[in-house]
């Protein structure tokens, strides 16, 4: 069984705070890691597909960085706005055999207050 | 518009009967997926097809039945062999009919209750 941990659990920030958290994933046999993130009453939406160790990723003023040898990825938001909350989940792929498939987290619920 | 589109929003199971969620996609995409979400707990893969007439089993496959006749259609068929069907149910897709590295697109869900 893999395990992939996410945290915080939840975090709760004021407007314009920056903020980070973690995504931990086995290090061994890696292939891919995926951000998404998932609004109140809606469908999760893709924030980044990750593969190389050292890969960073910005998207506006999210961003996120990769390090598969010891097995975390960082996800940043910089300037927090209250549109901004929402549970961010990771998702990681291991390499080998044949059966390549998304292991999720339980995700990072962030509050932006305003 | 192009999208996911799952139904119903809410389904009700009594006791010993089999249902059906719907899954559609206009994507065009080859790849599609079945997730089901437990409070507390990740996403889980039930099932997944790569391209039609095929489809491969998940993590939590027992109790589950699936069926790939058209590209666009990926029906879930929840038996009367699954004892805990209580969840929110979730359907992707993706471009990808090789493996996981693509973008998953997901529909909005549907959210299964035992009567």
């Amino acid at each position: 069984i893999l395990n992939v941990e996410q945290s915080p659990q939840s975090l709760h920030v004021q407007e314009g705070d920056s903020t980070n958290f973690t995504c931990s994933f086995p290090s061994s046999n890696f292939y891919a890691l995926h951000w998404y993130r998932w609004e109140t009453a809606k469908s999760p939406e893709a924030l980044f597909v990750m593969t190389l160790n050292g890969d960073e990723k910005k998207k506006g003023r999210i961003s996120a960085t990769l390090n598969t040898k010891e097995g975390y990825s960082y996800l940043y938001i910089k300037g927090s706005q209250p549109e901004d909350s929402a549970t961010y989940l990771c998702a990681f792929i291991r390499s080998g055999g044949s059966n390549y498939k998304l292991t999720f987290g339980k995700g990072t619920l962030l509050t932006v207050n305003p | 518009d192009g999208g996911i589109t799952q139904s119903p929003k809410y389904l009700f199971r009594k006791e010993g009967q089999n249902v059906t969620l719907s899954c559609e996609q206009n994507l065009n995409h080859d790849a599609m997926y079945w997730y089901r979400q437990d409070p507390g707990q990740g996403l889980r893969l039930i099932y997944y097809s790569q391209i039609v007439n095929d489809f491969q089993k998940g993590d939590i496959a027992e109790g589950y039945s699936v069926s790939r006749e058209k590209k666009e259609s990926f029906p879930l068929t929840v038996t009367s062999a699954q004892k805990n069907p209580t969840a929110f149910y979730l359907c992707a897709s993706s471009i990808d009919a090789t493996g996981f590295l693509e973008t998953q697109y997901f529909g909005p869900g549907t959210r299964l209750l035992v009567l």
